[in-house]
């Protein structure tokens, strides 16, 4: 079982490139997200999706966008790359949005920006 | 606005030992909560669940947290500890009374070295 797969793995960028990190899962679920996560800060929501068709922000989406392609691909893009955005990104996804669904994660995008 | 704290950024135990990982949470209402385990290099992977009924509530690799309404925690606890449950552990909370439910909040986190 694939589960949530992430794509790429690592990746370098210098400043002001652009990229977008993609994001698929198998399970059928509704719900999909993206968080970072820095050291000492836990993880933050960048944006989520609660049903195909649907994004919203989360806490921290200057910087970004993202797409909803379809049911199961939720992709971030990074317009003009920063130093501030070197982290490493993750992907979730849940059966649906409710509080009480507990989500599915894949194991992360490990981004460097020069 | 919800807000989860972990005390402890860093907890060493001995092999045998038992593990306690702190959680306390602000919210207006009883949230939904959760604890999630990060190996190195990996996503993260879902411990346990508590949403209602029992405030004890067991999860996976014989970890087990109680809810404390009126201590606003839920502390992670496992008996004794194996060389394998060395990895970050993360608490999380979601609001379940509509408006952002869909949000986890996490805690910073709280890494866990089992010592020989």
């Amino acid at each position: 079982n694939a589960g949530v797969t992430q794509t790429p793995k690592f990746q370098v960028l210098k400043t002001g490139q652009s990229m977008t990190l993609q994001c698929a899962q198998d399970m059928n679920h509704n719900s999909m997200y993206w968080y970072r996560q820095d050291p000492g800060m836990g993880l933050r929501l960048i944006y989520y999706s609660a049903s195909e068709g649907t994004t919203d922000k989360g806490e921290v989406p200057n910087g970004y966008n993202v797409s909803r392609l379809n049911k199961r691909e939720f992709s971030l893009r990074l317009e003009s790359a920063a130093p501030s955005q070197t982290s490493v990104y993750f992907c979730a996804s849940s059966e649906t949005g409710w509080g009480n669904q507990p989500q599915h994660f894949g194991d992360g995008t490990r981004l460097s920006i020069l | 606005a919800q807000s989860v704290t972990q005390l402890g950024s860093h907890v060493s135990v001995s092999e045998g030992a038992l593990v306690l990982l702190r959680c306390n949470y602000s919210s207006s209402v009883p949230p939904y909560l959760f604890w999630y385990v990060q190996y190195p290099n990996q996503g993260l992977q879902l411990l346990l669940k508590y949403t209602t009924g029992a405030t004890l509530v067991k999860g996976i690799n014989g970890f087990e947290a109680e809810f404390k309404k009126s201590e606003t925690s839920f502390h992670l606890t496992k008996p004794s500890a194996h060389m394998s449950d060395a990895a970050e552990y993360f608490c999380a909370v979601s609001d379940p009374s509509g408006a952002g439910s869909y949000q986890l909040t996490f805690g910073k986190g709280t890494k866990l070295s089992v010592i020989p």
